[in-house]
C-alpha cells in the first residue's frame, strides 16, 4: 500500500519570500509523484509531476519539486511567493499504471503575509 | 475545451435521504473517478469508472454506487446518507490508455447532510 505524509499542516510565510512545503510518501512499488493545489472554493489544479527521468520537476507558476528516492521525499519549493498564492497544497501518489486511485496527503496550508 | 464539469455545486440534504451527483469529463477522457474530501483533510478515492463498469473501489461502503454512461459521463449515488458524508465531492477524468494517469479534476459538488 502507499501513503503520504505531508510534514506541515500550515506554513506562512512573507510575500516575496522562498516557501518548502515538505512531503514524504512510501510505497513498496515504484510510483508517479504529483502536487496539486486547491484555491479556496474550487476544484484541484495539477502543479507538477514526476513521472521519471531528471528529478528536479517545474511546473506552473514558478513551483518546482525534487524527487529523492533514497529518502522518499518530493519537496516542493518556490524561490519567490505572491499573495496569489494562498491555497491549499496536497501532495499525490499513485502507482506506476494507467488507470490507479490516486492517494492523497492531508494537505499543506500555505499562507501569505504581505 | 469546457474540462471536467459536475452538478450541482451545492446540495443539502437530510439523514436518510438519497443524493446524485453528476460529472461529464473532459473531452477525449474515457475514465472518471470520484474521491471524497472531507474539510479540513485531502481527497480521499471512492471508485472509478471506465466503459460503463466500477473497476476499482477504495473504502467505503456500498451505500456509495456509481455508473458510467455510454458518452463517459458518470453520476455518484449515496443512500441513506449520515452526517459524516457531508463533504467536497470531487470527479476527476482521464485516459486509460495513457501510462502518465494523469487526472484532471471538476470544481466538485459540496454536499451538506443535516
Amino acid at each position: 500500500a502507499q501513503s503520504v505524509t505531508q510534514l506541515d499542516s500550515q506554513v506562512p510565510v512573507f510575500e516575496e519570500a522562498p516557501v518548502e512545503l515538505r512531503c514524504n510518501y512510501s510505497s513498496s512499488v515504484s510510483v508517479y509523484l504529483f502536487w496539486y493545489v486547491q484555491y479556496p472554493n474550487q476544484g484541484l489544479q495539477l502543479l507538477l509531476k514526476y513521472l521519471s527521468g531528471s528529478t528536479l520537476v517545474k511546473g506552473i507558476n514558478g513551483f518546482e519539486a525534487e524527487f529523492n528516492k533514497s529518502q522518499t521525499s518530493f519537496h516542493l519549493r518556490k524561490p519567490s511567493v505572491h499573495i496569489s498564492d494562498t491555497a491549499e497544497y496536497f501532495c499525490a501518489v499513485s502507482v506506476y499504471s494507467s488507470a490507479s486511485k490516486i492517494i492523497f496527503g492531508s494537505g499543506t496550508r500555505l499562507s501569505i503575509r504581505p | 475545451d469546457a474540462g471536467v464539469t459536475q452538478s450541482p455545486t451545492h446540495l443539502i440534504k437530510t439523514r436518510g435521504q438519497q443524493v446524485t451527483l453528476r460529472c461529464s469529463p473532459k473531452s477525449g477522457h474515457d475514465t472518471v473517478s470520484w474521491y471524497q474530501q472531507a474539510l479540513g483533510q485531502g481527497p480521499q478515492f471512492i471508485f472509478q469508472y471506465y466503459e460503463e463498469e466500477e473497476r476499482q473501489r477504495g473504502n467505503f461502503p456500498d451505500r456509495f454506487s456509481g455508473h458510467q454512461y455510454p458518452n463517459y459521463s458518470s453520476e455518484l449515488n449515496v443512500n441513506a446518507l449520515l452526517l459524516g458524508d457531508s463533504a467536497l465531492y470531487l470527479c476527476a477524468s482521464s485516459i486509460r490508455d495513457r501510462a502518465t494517469n494523469e487526472q484532471f479534476f471538476g470544481p466538485g459538488t459540496r454536499l451538506t447532510v443535516l
